[in-house]
């Protein structure tokens, strides 16, 4: 139990463009998702946290505009990277925490590897 | 901003030799957790030991915690090629703002060698 997914694994794309990364808690709820980045050799990040049906919270120089968080339902956030450039490839995780967890408790996805040309 | 500092950033040793790895943080906690990641992967959890608690075992692993001195140590006993990965603490921030955060340590990239 608590798997949580992430859709595509891997992108590319070209500069300018905007992509969307899904997660998805596959069997449990997640009152919250936490998205990260992590560039190579490089500890995780946290961007941002969402919560199911209100804005997300975003860290300190994280730039809201760029990086457009939703958290539509209890089951799914979406990052979507708007206008990426190169300085935006990097490993993008995130995680879900359930409803009936303790404190701290989360359950990471595979992450996505995006990649800007 | 990164709370906790591990140590050593690498470790290379030899198949069924013990590893040890040190986490330092910063402020108070709820609880400090330790993950491992293999190389372009998503985190596996390890461990999670409360504030209250001193040393907590699964399997192969142990883990203490120091809150006076707010340090953690991961221990992995009888390492096996498999071991070879990144090994992350991370601790919730605490407090009302920070609750049910996680900031993690810079990580310690593990090598068994066989």
């Amino acid at each position: 139990g608590a798997v949580v997914s992430q859709h595509p694994s891997w992108v590319i794309c070209k500069s300018g463009t905007s992509v969307k990364i899904e997660c998805r808690s596959l069997d449990f709820q997640a009152t919250t998702m936490f998205w990260y980045r992590q560039f190579p050799k490089q500890s995780l990040m946290l961007m941002a946290t969402s919560n199911e049906g209100s804005k997300a919270t975003y860290e300190q120089g994280v730039e809201k505009d760029k990086f457009l968080i939703n958290h539509a339902s209890l089951t799914l956030s979406t990052l979507t990277v708007t206008s990426a450039h190169p300085e935006d490839s990097s490993f993008y995780i995130c995680s879900a925490r359930p409803y009936w967890g303790l404190i701290g408790e989360q359950y990471f996805g595979p992450g996505t590897r995006l990649t800007v040309t | 901003s990164q709370q906790g500092e591990e140590d050593p950033q690498a470790l290379s040793i030899q198949e069924g030799e013990n590893a040890t790895m040190n986490c330092s943080y910063k402020t108070s906690i709820n609880n400090l957790q330790w993950y491992r990641q293999n190389s372009g992967r998503g985190l596996v959890h390890l461990i999670l030991i409360r504030s209250n608690e001193r040393e907590k075992h699964s399997g192969r692993l142990r883990v203490t915690l120091d809150t006076s001195k707010k340090s953690s140590s991961l221990l992995i006993t009888a390492s096996r090629a498999a071991d070879t990965a990144s090994y992350f603490c991370a601790t919730d921030a605490g407090g009302i703002q920070g609750a049910q955060k996680l900031v993690f340590g810079q990580g310690t990239r593990l090598t068994i060698n066989p």
